[in-house]
């Protein structure tokens, strides 16, 4: 079946830690997003990419990092600089054949918890 | 300026009726395209509908359709004969063609369907 997999479902980091969500999607698509959600409001993106080894940073980067090594895999890093990490992140993936209406496919989630 | 905007933060509707959700959006590219997306308490994003800038009819998908007045640059979501499984946030959200790999994400409605 193909899709994509976020793991793992829940997270939990302690303060000043770093922690990486995984995203791998088999959908053989070119660009990947991440987007943080808080309680109740929409999607921010925090970073996306169109082709292995380049990214470009969304709307909310600071205190994130990624990588794209791999066009299957894109991992999230949430740094220690990031002052408010408790949320819901999404992972997201997208055909870039020109098709303007090909739609995003989504990843179950990670909920992340800072204690 | 908001991309997208949801002005209806929570909305009730009774078992059976429609109900429409509204979408407005802001872009000033020749080519875009609007989609729909559920997403049920367990936190998945669902794809409903898409709606692209030039076609004629409006977008309908079984229970869903797209009220698209592009004068008016709104893309309001119709759910016909409301189900208590229709309860979740419905998110719009739009691509542009000369931004075409960044989707824009309004803040989402709460849809609740009483019995």
């Amino acid at each position: 079946d193909g899709g994509i997999t976020q793991s793992p479902k829940y997270l939990f980091r302690k303060e000043g830690q770093n922690v990486t969500l995984s995203c791998e999607q088999n959908l053989n698509h070119d660009a990947m997003y991440w987007y943080r959600q808080d309680p109740g409001q929409g999607l921010r993106l925090i970073y996306y990419s169109q082709i292995v080894n380049d990214f470009q940073k969304g709307d909310i980067a600071e205190g994130y990092s990624v990588s794209r090594e791999k066009k299957e895999s894109f991992p999230l890093t949430v740094t220690s600089a990031q002052k408010n990490p408790t949320a819901f992140y999404l992972c997201a993936s997208s055909t870039q054949q020109g098709r303007m209406n090909t739609e995003a496919f989504f990843g179950q989630g990670t909920r992340l918890t800072v204690v | 300026a908001q991309k997208i905007t949801q002005t209806q933060p929570g909305m009730f509707v009774q078992e059976k009726e429609a109900v429409t959700l509204d979408c407005t959006y802001d872009t000033s590219d020749p080519s875009y395209g609007l989609f729909w997306y559920k997403q049920p308490s367990s936190g998945e994003m669902i794809f409903l509908i898409y709606q692209g800038s030039y076609d004629q009819q409006n977008a309908t998908e079984g229970r869903y359709s797209l009220n698209f007045q592009k004068a008016r640059k709104s893309a309001n979501l119709v759910i016909s004969a409301s189900q208590l499984g229709d309860s979740a946030m419905y998110f719009c959200a739009m691509r542009e063609i000369y931004n075409f790999n960044k989707f824009y994400f309004g803040s989402g409605t709460k849809l609740n369907v009483k019995p």
